[in-house]
């Protein structure tokens, strides 16, 4: 079983809809996580971050991390064209100098 | 201020030649990081460095190697080229604590 599993989609949503995205994984150790956002041809960047178990909103976004499942989400509210990117989720064991684990990434197309 | 910055952007290799990928971050950022990733497989961590002159492997280091003389050098080495190390290049740089990554914007190496 591979540490972080993501679905690669690709997902195509019409503009305005409420798109839900999701990482598993499977070291329980893991207790920081991220959402990147990678457009075409580009490095990926940070999108939001959220602690150990919860939920953390950002504009149209809200992540949510749930521990004793091992599963996080990342909710995009009123879509836009321009969220048209691949997410990547992201956790590590510390914020130290354990490095990030990736997920595959989900290619996220919003139709106008 | 430019952040992390890759040369080259692309580059063409012919099978067993050598090259070296540059990355330069100007944050001061202790932590520096190569990530490759190849189309619907993720980031994939191949050398990492928690400060000048420590380094460690990472998911997939065979073909290259690292050196970290200076704070904000973190070059890798390619030696021998193999059809396989054809890729996106990634490097990134953190600081202590939960920041998350910055990256750069990738060097893209094709091998034939």
């Amino acid at each position: 079983q591979k540490e972080v599993e993501q679905d690669p989609g690709p997902l195509s949503v019409p503009e305005g809809a409420i798109v839900s995205l999701n990482c598993t994984y499977s070291n329980s150790a893991f207790q920081y996580f991220m959402w990147y956002r990678q457009y075409s041809r580009k490095g990926p960047e940070l999108l939001m971050y959220t602690y150990s178990s919860g939920n953390k909103e950002d504009g149209r976004f809200t992540a949510q991390v749930d521990k004793s499942s091992k599963y996080i989400s990342l909710f995009i509210r009123d879509s836009q064209p321009s969220d048209s990117a691949t997410y990547l989720c992201a956790m590590s064991r510390n914020s130290g100098n354990t490095p990030l684990v990736f997920g595959k990434g989900t290619r996220l197309s919003v139709i106008a | 201020n430019a952040g992390v910055t890759q040369t080259p952007k692309f580059r063409i290799l012919k099978i067993g030649q050598s090259m070296t990928l540059q990355c330069t971050q100007d944050m001061n950022h202790n932590y520096m990081y190569w990530y490759r990733q190849d189309p619907g497989m993720g980031l994939k961590l191949i050398y990492y460095s928690v400060g000048a002159g420590i380094t460690d492997k990472g998911e997939v280091p065979n073909g290259y190697n690292v050196s970290r003389s200076t704070t904000e050098d973190f070059p890798l080495r390619l030696e021998l080229a193999a059809p396989s190390q054809t890729s996106v290049y990634f490097c990134a740089s953190s600081a202590p604590g939960f920041d998350g990554y910055t990256f750069g914007s990738g060097t893209r190496l094709t091998v034939v």
